[in-house]
């Protein structure tokens, strides 16, 4: 079956400027994370929702970045103003339900000029 | 503070010979641990959940066992296909859904 799938899969922008990452998981699966992936920082957490319940956003690095999730399915992450430092691969996974396994989308190379 | 390390960072294999990865965590409450494996440009594939000491997940040369403070993920006779990097990932405490990642164990297999 279909996997996770992202939009773009390459995303080059200029400081500043706003982006929207998208994320399609997997059919049925009712839990959606987002991660980032650096170099030198490794994998991170940044925001997971389940359902209907308000999203895990725990692990937003600030208030410039938030995500939103469509009618139980699509997830979108948006970066505001956008900082070099932003710059990695920003991975989304879903699950089954929340705590089961995770599986990853292709990820979305960003590139803040 | 709760964290999870792997060791190697690196890993050079000759084709057939068999190794393994280590992956330690210091954790309140382990809910899960989970191996992935990722390719250059892709996503994590995953691999194996192990979610109590003493138990064992197989898939054809990768073998992944837990204990109350580490995890192995022994590979067999390795082929060059096997080259990747392999991750390691706790759930940490059993109401915290998110996974915490290892830098990961890039394992090179020639030929």
């Amino acid at each position: 079956g279909a996997g996770v799938s992202q939009s773009p899969s390459n995303k080059v922008t200029e400081k500043g400027k706003d982006v929207e990452l998208r994320c399609d998981p997997i059919s049925g699966h009712t839990a959606l994370y987002w991660y980032r992936q650096s170099l030198g920082q490794g994998l991170e957490f940044l925001i997971y929702f389940q359902g209907n319940s308000a999203p895990d956003k725990s692990g937003l690095p600030s208030d410039r970045f938030s995500a939103e999730r469509t009618g139980g399915s699509v997830s979108t992450l948006t970066i505001q103003r956008t900082q070099q430092e932003d710059s990695a691969v920003y991975l989304c996974a879903s699950s089954r339900q929340v705590g089961d396994t995770q599986y990853f989308g292709p990820g979305t190379r960003l590139t803040v000029l | 503070e709760d964290q999870v390390t792997q060791s190697p960072e690196a890993l050079r294999l000759q084709e057939g010979e068999s190794s393994s990865l280590n992956c330690s965590y210091t954790v309140s409450g382990l809910r899960g641990l989970f191996w992935y494996r990722q390719d250059p440009g892709k996503g994590p594939e995953f691999l194996f959940t192990l979610y109590s000491a003493g138990e064992e997940k197989e898939k054809e040369r990768l073998k992944a066992t837990l204990t109350k403070k580490e995890s192995f993920l022994h590979i067999t006779a390795p082929k060059p296909e096997d080259s990747a990097t392999y991750l390691c990932a706790v759930q940490m405490s059993p109401n915290d859904y998110k996974l915490s990642f290892g830098a990961g164990t890039t394992v090179t297999v020639r030929a």
